[in-house]
Parts: C-alpha cells; structure tokens; sequence
C-alpha cells in the first residue's frame, strides 16, 4: 500500500516555468523530507521539514509542510535544466528508529 | 556531509548464482541501514531494516530467505541475494542512519540477472 500519493506522476516544462509538486496522504507524519534522484544514482536529500505549517526555502525551490502533517508540496521558481530528475518525498511516523514511507515519485523535465 | 557507498555499482550473474551487495558508511557509524529496490521509473521500495548486531527485520513480502541481510558492524551491511532469478534485476540501494534521523543513501546497485 503506498501512503503518498504525489501528483503529478510526470511533468514536462521549458525552462524558466514554474512548477508545483504535491505529496498526499491520509496518514501524519513527524517529519517529511524531499529527495531528488538523477538516473543510475541514490537519492540526494534535498529538505526535512518537522513542523506542521512550516516553509522552507533553497533557493529557487520552497517547501511547505500541511498544517496537518499529512501533506506537502515543493514549488520550483524559474526551472532550470539541472532541476531535472525524479522527485521523491518520504514521510517518517517518529523516532530515531522510525523508517521512511516513499511518494510515488514525480519525473522532472525542463527543457530549453 | 554523511557518505555512504556501494559496491558494486552494477553487477551481471547468471541465472541460479548468487550475489552479495555491501554498503558502507565512510564517516560515521550507523546505527541503521535500510535495504530498497527500485523498478524503473519507480519509487523506492523498502525491504529490509537492519540493526548492528541484530537480525534484519523485513518488511511483508519481502523473503527473508532470499535476500539474507548483514549488519556485522557499525559502518557495513550486505545484502546477498541467494539463487538469483531474471526477476530479480532491480536496482538496490542502500541507506544508513547514525545517531540522527537523516537517512543517508547510497549510490544503488543495478543487478542484472541473467
């Protein structure tokens, strides 16, 4: 059973576009984190957020944590071409010992 | 930052053999390590969740008899998949956990069974 749900699945766009990627579930989480996986590779980590409500920033890129801790979003200003990739979030339910629920992951493409 | 590694980086084994997979965490030590395949164009897939000194714990489906995992010390754990079979080429990646939550993941292993 996959608990995250992002949407959407696939998503193509030139660069310099703006994009928003969702992660939904009906579960809470403690904390949710945002990977980027490049092909052939493991995924890098590119955010951990912890706190119902809370945004973060990385430059071109913002996360947000739902006010529930059951959803999230990362919004990409002015896409580039190196933001492309598989993006990736996970949820832990708690605890130093708790592991990770992946998304079912949303394939990147900028194009110029 | 953490480093973990993978080796190796892809391997290639005939139908019937079996592979071992190891994954180790260069600059701190890792209390957990979690085993994930990933199918192409897929999510993450957790398999396994292995304590130093204990035995893995597996997660439904997964046989445990089939991919037999070990966590002899705090900077390495192996993933050995046993009688391997076409249906087992997956990509397999690794990921430790030190005394903080962050995972850190591995490069992946691309196993292509014959």
């Amino acid at each position: 059973t996959q608990l995250l749900e992002q949407s959407p699945q696939f998503l193509s766009i030139q660069e310099g576009e703006n994009l928003t990627v969702y992660c939904n579930s009906s579960s809470v989480f403690s904390s949710l984190q945002w990977y980027r996986q490049e092909p052939g590779e493991g995924p890098v980590l590119l955010v951990t957020v912890v706190t119902g409500g809370e945004v973060k920033k990385l430059k071109r890129l913002t996360f947000q944590f739902g006010d529930a801790r059951k959803d999230s979003s990362l919004h990409i200003t002015a896409a580039q071409t190196g933001d492309t990739g598989l993006y990736l979030c996970a949820g832990a339910r708690g605890g130093t010992a708790s592991k990770l629920t992946f998304g079912t992951g949303t394939r990147l493409q900028v194009t110029l | 930052g953490a480093v973990v590694s993978q080796h190796p980086s892809r391997v290639i084994c005939k139908s019937g053999t079996s592979v071992k997979i190891e994954c180790r965490s260069l600059d701190f030590q890792a209390t957990t390590m979690f085993w994930y395949r990933q199918f192409p164009k897929k999510s993450l897939m957790l398999m396994a969740t292995s304590n130093e000194g204990s035995k893995a714990t597996y997660e439904q489906g997964v046989e445990k008899d089939k991919f037999l995992i070990n966590h002899a010390s705090l900077t390495l754990s192996t993933l050995t998949v046993t009688s391997a079979h076409p249906e087992d080429s997956s990509f397999y990646i690794c990921s430790a956990r030190g005394y903080q939550e962050t995972q850190y993941f591995g490069p992946g292993t691309r196993l292509l069974v014959l």
